[in-house]
């Protein structure tokens, strides 16, 4: 167990929708990072979070958008959903930058 | 563009026999990790390795960076079922935050 949450397991929706996945750092941590796991790509980077603040983005969609609150948890909203956005989601967190990432279980979504 | 590629990206052996999985760059990284995944379940870390030439072992399992820092392997030595997943290697993108991730080897290790 790393210490990293992320809710929920498992989200199936229909094309066009939007959903939020959530996820709690390992206490004490200040950095929050969303990948994407998808067959074809591998683990892709979305964006990373320090403290509150957007810190670098990767490979995310304009369709995607992400917050950090000051309790340290994370979101990541996927919007108009397409079927090519079915991966798994996987939130990490570090003490602080450059530090070692901790993953998080991941969140499967499929979108039909 | 920062790549990290990893070979093979299959591999099924039997119990006991040892194996090595490499992990190429053209780009220096300023560390490298490996981490190992399991089927529903994300990355857990192994090891990270920080200096050119450096080796690190975790029982079974040595890990290597190259001396230019472009480079790494993981060998295993007399395998296990319990070995099996997929390993991934990963290197700090430029700005030192993100991790650049190479595509995985996917062990099997059947008794």
């Amino acid at each position: 167990d790393s210490g990293v949450t992320q809710t929920p397991k498992h989200l199936i929706t229909a094309t066009g929708q939007r959903v939020t996945l959530r996820c709690s750092p390992r206490s004490g941590d200040l950095s929050v990072y969303w990948y994407q796991q998808s067959l074809d790509q591998g683990l892709q980077f979305l964006i990373q979070y320090y403290n509150g603040e957007e810190r670098a983005k990767g490979n995310i969609l304009e369709r995607f958008s992400a917050q950090q609150f000051p309790d340290l948890h994370s979101e990541l909203n996927l919007s108009s959903l397409e079927l090519g956005d079915s991966a798994l989601y996987f939130c990490a967190s570090s003490v602080e930058e450059g530090r070692e990432q901790y993953f998080g279980p991941g969140t499967r979504l499929t979108v039909t | 563009t920062q790549l990290l590629e990893q070979s093979p990206q299959f591999l099924s052996i039997q119990e006991g026999e040892n194996l090595t999985v490499y992990c190429n760059s053209s780009s220096v990284f300023s560390s490298l990790q490996w981490y190992r995944q399991e089927p529903g379940e994300g990355p857990v870390l192994l090891v990270t390795v920080v200096t050119g030439g450096e080796v690190k072992k975790l029982k079974r399992l040595t890990f290597q960076f190259g001396d230019a820092r472009k480079d790494s392997s993981l060998h295993i030595t007399a395998a296990q079922p319990g070995d099996t997943g997929l390993y991934l290697c990963a290197g700090r993108n430029q700005a030192g935050t993100a991790l650049i991730f190479g595509k995985g080897t996917t062990l099997s290790v059947s008794s």
